[in-house]
């Protein structure tokens, strides 16, 4: 079935440094790739997204990229803080229209130390 | 805007025992309204993806009798847990979203079978 694969699940940086986070997808059809962020005991939050016809977005210091050939995107964060410490999930959409769902990512626990 | 309600947040309920959680888009039409399930330190896994009106599409290894969705309302779905057993203990999360818009997730229910 379709599958979300995303590496690495442990990333430990330090503060200031930036973080890349690297996910890969199966579904050729894919066209709608969200990124959240989830604290723990908390709901997932939206960070940022990006669609197919796009290769890269940006937002302050969370930019995306999207390779459609390869099926992969990334997630990179600049400057990190300690606020930034957080699961992270990537996710792609399957099916279209009205059937449209996402499936996520095994997620990325991101530690910035002080 | 786009807020996600879910309740309870959390309940703890006897082997045997019915368990329903709600989900309800509180300032917006949710077309479609999603239910995941997550293990402590584990991704979301979509259980099942429900449309106001009609019958929910369960994913492949879900219980559909054990785990009863119900779509009311553009604004409201819920999901039963049928003879909860210690195993159904999970973070259940839910998520409603308009057509082609991002996803947005309840605040979680954590339920624990004694």
């Amino acid at each position: 079935g379709e599958n979300v694969e995303q590496h690495p699940s442990t990333l430990s940086v330090q503060e200031g440094d930036s973080a890349v986070i690297k996910c890969t997808y199966s579904d050729s059809a894919s066209n709608y790739f969200p990124w959240y962020k989830q604290e723990l005991g908390k709901r997932p939050q939206l960070i940022i997204d990006i669609r197919s016809n796009v290769g890269e977005k940006k937002d302050q210091r969370i930019a995306v990229t999207l390779n459609k050939t390869a099926k992969h995107f990334s997630l990179h964060i600049t400057e990190t803080q300690p606020e930034d410490s957080a699961v992270y999930f990537c996710a792609a959409s399957i099916g279209g229209g009205a059937t449209n769902k996402l499936i996520f990512g095994t997620g990325t626990l991101l530690a910035v130390q002080p | 805007g786009a807020v996600v309600s879910q309740h309870p947040s959390w309940v703890i309920c006897k082997s045997g025992t019915s368990v329903k959680i709600e989900c309800r888009s509180l300032d917006f039409q949710a077309t479609t309204m999603f239910w995941y399930r997550q293990f402590p330190k584990q991704s979301l896994m979509l259980m099942a993806t429900s449309n106001e009106g009609s019958k929910a599409t369960y994913e492949q290894g879900v219980e559909k009798d054990k785990f009863l969705i119900n779509h009311a309302s553009l604004t409201l779905s819920t999901l039963t847990v049928t003879s909860a057993h210690p195993e159904d203990s999970s973070f259940y999360i839910c998520s409603a979203r308009v057509i082609y818009s991002p996803l947005h997730f309840g605040n979680g229910t954590r339920l624990t079978v004694t």
